[in-house]
């Protein structure tokens, strides 16, 4: 799979938006962008995905840069639930890989 | 429809004593995933199955671990002569089919402390 970089943290205020965003530069074509969430003493819980087009859901958006190489996950209002380690993860759709490769992820701090 | 149940949630065990940790995929999923989180580390993949076959292990200790994945029953993660760097949280995830353009729902995890 290939690599994806990310911020090792980042603080956001309760309410407001945050953008985090993830650099992935060796992304093959048939790369798909996956992120996951880790709160605190709990698994990991699927957040988004996408291919080429910005995608949204109840959770989140995101939002792909058009030569792909990096993306970015957007929290529309953080809550403290939020608080968490985001994982940006890229997973190829073309041949048979099988794991989610997580890397060191961002981790999220709210505040009030 | 349940989520994926991990069972015990914690689990202690004497150092050479062996632990065994279930997994019940979400149903109708039949393809299931194994992580191991050390303190303060990140997620790391051990193995892959589908009912009743391993496709990839590469992720496993090469002594003293094995999984499977029954026809009937939850996966079972077997780790013998535990050590205490066996110590960690242990999370597994299941899809109904490969990963790559959906995603997995994990467990709650098991914690296991060695002692």
């Amino acid at each position: 799979d290939a690599k994806t970089t990310q911020p090792n943290s980042m603080e956001s205020n309760e309410e407001e938006p945050v953008h985090l965003p993830c650099n992935h530069s060796t992304i093959s074509g048939t790369d798909y962008i996956h992120w996951y969430r880790q709160l605190p003493s709990q698994g990991p819980e699927y957040v988004i995905h996408g291919l080429t087009s910005n995608v949204n859901n109840r959770m989140a958006s995101l939002a792909i840069a058009e030569d792909r190489k990096s993306s970015t996950l957007i929290l529309h209002r953080a809550t403290l639930r939020d608080a968490a380690v985001y994982y940006c993860i890229l997973r190829d759709g073309s041949n048979s890989g099988y794991a989610l490769n997580f890397g060191k992820g961002t981790s999220l701090l709210v505040t009030p | 429809n349940a989520g994926v149940m991990q069972n015990p949630r914690h689990l202690v065990r004497r150092r050479g004593q062996e632990a065994r940790l279930r997994c019940s995929p979400m149903k109708g999923h039949s393809h299931v995933y194994w992580y191991r989180q050390l303190p303060e580390e990140g997620l790391k993949f051990m193995v892959y199955l589908q009912k009743e076959n391993i496709i990839d292990e590469s992720g496993m200790p090469k002594e003293r671990f094995s999984a499977e994945f029954p026809k009937e029953g939850p996966s079972i993660l077997r780790i013998q002569q535990v050590v205490r760097g066996d110590s960690a949280a242990y999370f597994c995830a299941s899809s109904p089919r490969q990963v790559m353009n959906t995603e997995a729902f994990f467990g709650q995890g098991t914690r296991l402390t060695v002692v």
